[in-house]
């Protein structure tokens, strides 16, 4: 089993809906995940970080965080064109500083 | 807010030359962390360090060496170029929370 898996996309969402991308890692010591969003031909930006089980809202991004089924998933409301992107999940792993990063989900917002 | 400089956005290089790729960090981390993202295989670690002259190898060091002479500044170093190294090379600071600068598209002709 990989570390971090993701569905690649890409996955097409019009605009005004929900957008929801979902992650599953397989170190159940993890203790914070990370969602990352890159535009096309530019650097992962920070975008959500949980730690505890639940949801964690920031603005339209919601981050959904379950231990006990390993998976982490994260819902943008009234998504916009300017969200289509590629949305990257990381984990760090228990035992060294390294982050593990899933190979992402490209996400299209359809006008 | 954490600011991660890259030397060069672009690069061209020819096959064998040495190459060094720059990046300098304003946030006083201790870990910083050199990628290569190349399409369908997703970010790939090469090296990281944990402080001054500290490095450790990634999943992909074959082919780079690194160096950390101060702790704002890491460097990726490619000893002789090859074509198989064009990739977008993005540097990386922080623990846990990693932040990116914005990357070096490296092309070895």
């Amino acid at each position: 089993q990989k570390e971090v898996e993701q569905n690649s996309g890409p996955l097409s969402v019009p605009e005004g809906a929900i957008a929801s991308l979902n992650c599953t890692y397989s170190d159940r010591g993890s203790q914070s995940f990370f969602w990352y969003r890159q535009y096309s031909g530019k650097s992962p930006e920070l975008i959500m970080s949980i730690y505890s089980n639940g949801d964690k809202e920031d603005g339209r991004f919601t981050a959904q965080l379950n231990k006990a089924s390993q998976y982490v998933s994260l819902l943008i409301r009234d998504s916009q064109p300017s969200d289509s992107a590629t949305y990257l999940c990381a984990v760090p792993r228990g035992r060294d500083d390294k982050i593990i990063f899933g190979k992402g989900t490209r996400l299209h917002i359809l006008p | 807010d954490v600011k991660v400089t890259q030397s060069s956005r672009y690069l061209v290089k020819r096959t064998g030359e040495k190459v060094f790729l720059e990046c300098v960090q304003d946030m006083d981390h201790e870990n910083m962390f050199w990628y290569r993202q190349d399409p369908g295989l997703g970010l790939r670690l090469i090296y990281f360090s944990y402080d001054v002259k500290m490095k450790e190898k990634g999943d992909i060091p074959e082919g780079y060496s690194v160096s950390r002479e101060k702790k704002e500044r890491f460097s990726l170093i490619l000893e002789s170029a090859s074509t198989n190294q064009t990739s977008m090379y993005l540097c990386a600071s922080g623990v846990n929370e990693q932040f990116f600068g914005p990357g070096t598209r490296l092309t070895v002709l």
